[in-house]
């Protein structure tokens, strides 16, 4: 079975600044990645993917995020963030080649401050 | 404009008091699946559907039931709400079964069980 970590429930972060929001995933065998964001009162999105390939994936609204195997991590980065961006965001992991069983995350509260 | 509804979006009941959450979506997509999204827990899966009359059990289907009678609609239904089902409700869709399909959400029902 997959598992996910999210190790920060909260990250406050000055509007500008870069912001990196970390996760780590366990797993036995290949998997798929991914970050999903929710704004207040509305449902997931999703961000970005890793399924294969480029362990640098870019995703909407100017985030990436970089697969590292041998750290077991898949942490979403953007250089400089908005008011806008403040949201949860989740990351999570499936299984690679399997059907749509994703397991998520706690997620992350990221506060933008003005 | 393609989208997963939700109604009710808000819902205050009673112990023991059976509702429907209806889910609607318009992109003709197979796949459709029910999460519950809990303070700390993250969302955790209830139940799939993978197409028509094709249902199967999520990681906490205890206390739910679903029907798939038609592609476009995925209801859930608790027939005896408790308390502890007082939570953020979630209903998606994606075009197949695969893991590499996106998911897309709809804008949650908030539940309340006194």
């Amino acid at each position: 079975a997959q598992s996910v970590t999210q190790l920060d429930s909260q990250v406050p972060v000055f509007e500008e600044a870069p912001v990196e929001l970390r996760c780590n995933y366990s797993s036995s065998v290949s998997v798929y990645l991914f970050w999903y964001v929710q704004y207040p009162n509305q449902g997931l999105q999703l961000l970005l993917k890793y399924l294969s390939g480029s362990t640098l994936v870019k995703g909407i609204n100017g985030f990436e995020a970089e697969f590292n195997k041998s750290q077991t991590s898949f942490h979403l980065r953007k250089p400089s963030v908005h008011i806008s961006d403040t949201a949860e965001y989740f990351c999570a992991v499936s299984k690679a080649g399997g059907y749509q069983k994703v397991t998520f995350g706690i997620g992350t509260k990221l506060q933008v401050i003005p | 404009e393609a989208q997963v509804t939700q109604n009710p979006r808000y819902l205050i009941t009673v112990t023991g008091k059976k509702l429907t959450v209806t889910c609607s979506q318009n992109m003709n997509h197979e796949y459709m699946s029910w999460y519950r999204q809990d303070p700390g827990l993250g969302l955790r899966q209830i139940y799939y559907s993978m197409n028509v009359e094709v249902t199967d059990k999520g990681d906490v289907p205890e206390g739910y039931k679903v029907s798939r009678k038609e592609k476009r609609n995925f209801p859930l239904i608790l027939e005896s709400p408790s308390p502890n089902q007082t939570s953020l409700y979630f209903c998606a869709s994606s075009l197949g079964g695969s893991n590499t399909d996106t998911q897309y959400f709809g804008p949650g029902t908030r539940l309340t069980v006194l």
